[in-house]
């Protein structure tokens, strides 16, 4: 079975400070990605990535990065965390145009 | 640009009752469309896909047919029970930036099911 997993369930940070969310998955997926989950918005996304190193902005890039050094991990950084950052983060893996496989979400609250 | 449209709900519905969910889709080329199940305090979980016009997706007694002729791909189900209260979204994939494989999904707001009992 594919594995993705996020390093924390919840996570509570204060305004300002610099926020990192991992990502790991198993199954030597080249595509990983980054969502946030927002009551009535769905599933937006932040960051994808197709290969080490490379990276593509999603719809909704701004106050964020991301770091993809090796390819079953990678790595949302928000810089300077703000309270609109508050939200649910998915983290997705895919080989090709195949499936994607989901993590468990890591739940910010943003203070 | 793709979109994405589905029933906004929440639904409730008793248990074995009949359910569908609308999902209406606007795309530039040939999507695969795909239903996405999220159970309560989990990340998502593919119920079904299909990859082109006709298909029919089924999985765990839910069933969708790709409708290129309405852009549609609806979720039923026959007979819905308890275990089934969910958030269901409705995706489709498309190509994306310049890499060979990236293709990502753009999905709808989510519909909140609860079946009572």
């Amino acid at each position: 079975d594919v594995k993705v997993t996020q390093s924390s369930r919840y996570l509570v940070k204060r305004t300002g400070e610099k926020v990192f969310l991992e990502c790991v998955q198993d199954m030597d997926h080249e595509n990983m990605f980054w969502y946030r989950q927002d009551p009535g918005l769905g599933l937006r996304l932040i960051y994808f990535s197709y290969d080490v190193k490379m990276k593509e902005k999603g719809d909704i890039p701004e106050g964020y990065s991301v770091s993809r050094e090796k390819k079953e991990r990678f790595s949302l950084i928000l810089e300077s965390a703000s309270t609109n950052q508050t939200s649910m983060y998915l983290c997705a893996s895919s080989l090709g145009v195949k499936t994607q496989y989901f993590g468990p979400g890591t739940r910010l609250l943003v203070l | 640009g793709n979109s994405v449209t589905q029933m906004e709900g929440p639904v409730t519905l008793s248990e074995e009752a009949f359910l569908t969910i609308n999902c209406t889709y606007t795309a530039t080329g040939y999507p695969s469309l795909f239903w996405y199940v999220q159970y309560p305090g989990e990340g998502l979980q593919l119920l079904l896909k299909a990859t082109k016009a006709d298909d029919k997706g089924s999985n765990k007694g839910f069933e969708a047919t790709y409708r290129k002729e309405t852009t549609s791909f609806h979720l039923e189900k026959g007979s819905v029970q308890v275990s089934d209260s969910a958030v269901y979204f409705c995706a489709l994939s498309d190509r994306r930036g310049s890499g060979g494989s990236n293709y990502k999904l753009t999905f709808g707001k989510g519909t909140l099911l609860t079946v009572n009992p």
